[in-house]
């Protein structure tokens, strides 16, 4: 079983430049959510999708944008790269509002530099 | 504002010796805490808490949580060198679909 898969892994972007982190489950899940990883920080949530066709900000929005393309995929774009961006992102689904602990699922994480 | 506090961040052991984790938390409409370990890629699950007073046992580890105190404790005993990671908490705000993590104690265990 894939579980959550999320590309690239790893990535080196110059200030300025956009991309686009895409994220992918294959359980059925309703709620996605894209988190990012800081030292010292914790996950801090970006933006979550509770479900198709819904996105709400979370903690730390300011500098990206989502798309729910379809219940599967939840991708993160970063229009203008900045060096404050430079962090591991880390993709989740759950199956929806009951949020039980183990039915969250992560993905393994994207590296991503901006120099 | 949501906020889940960890502490120690940083904690270096010797193998076989006891550590006890801490989390704090003050979110509106609590629901669950959760713990989970993190090493080198994505945090995998560990305990879901939702009663206070209740202890959850796996093995070295277990956990409980004080709801009236606000705080949960993750205890490991008998340290291995592979239980070096980072640990993290993270509340569950009932009605939201979202958790609001804490900053991770990094546990270093040393042969």
């Amino acid at each position: 079983n894939a579980g959550v898969t999320q590309t690239p892994k790893f990535q080196v972007l110059k200030t300025g430049q956009s991309m686009t982190l895409q994220c992918a489950q294959d359980m059925n899940h309703n709620s996605m959510y894209w988190y990012r990883q800081d030292p010292g920080m914790g996950l801090r949530l970006i933006y979550y999708s509770a479900s198709e066709g819904t996105t709400d900000k979370g903690e730390v929005p300011n500098g990206y944008n989502v798309s729910r393309l379809n219940k599967r995929e939840f991708s993160l774009r970063l229009e203008s790269a900045a060096p404050s961006q430079t962090s591991v992102y880390f993709c989740a689904s759950s199956a929806g509002a009951t949020m039980r602990g183990n039915t969250i699922y992560f993905g393994e994480g994207s590296w991503l530099t901006v120099v | 504002e949501d906020k889940v506090v960890q502490s120690p961040l940083s904690l270096v052991v010797h193998e076989g010796d006891t550590v006890t984790l801490n989390c704090s938390y003050e979110v509106t409409n609590f629901r669950s805490l959760l713990w989970y370990k993190q090493e080198k890629k994505a945090p995998t699950f560990l305990f879901m808490l939702t009663s206070s007073g209740i202890e959850k046992k796996s093995g070295r580890l277990s956990s409980i949580l004080d709801k009236k105190e606000l705080f949960s404790i993750l205890n490991i005993t008998a340290t291995q060198t592979g239980d070096s990671a980072v640990y993290l908490c993270a509340a569950i705000i009932q009605g939201a679909q979202k958790l609001v993590f804490g900053q991770g104690t990094r546990l270093t265990i040393n042969p």
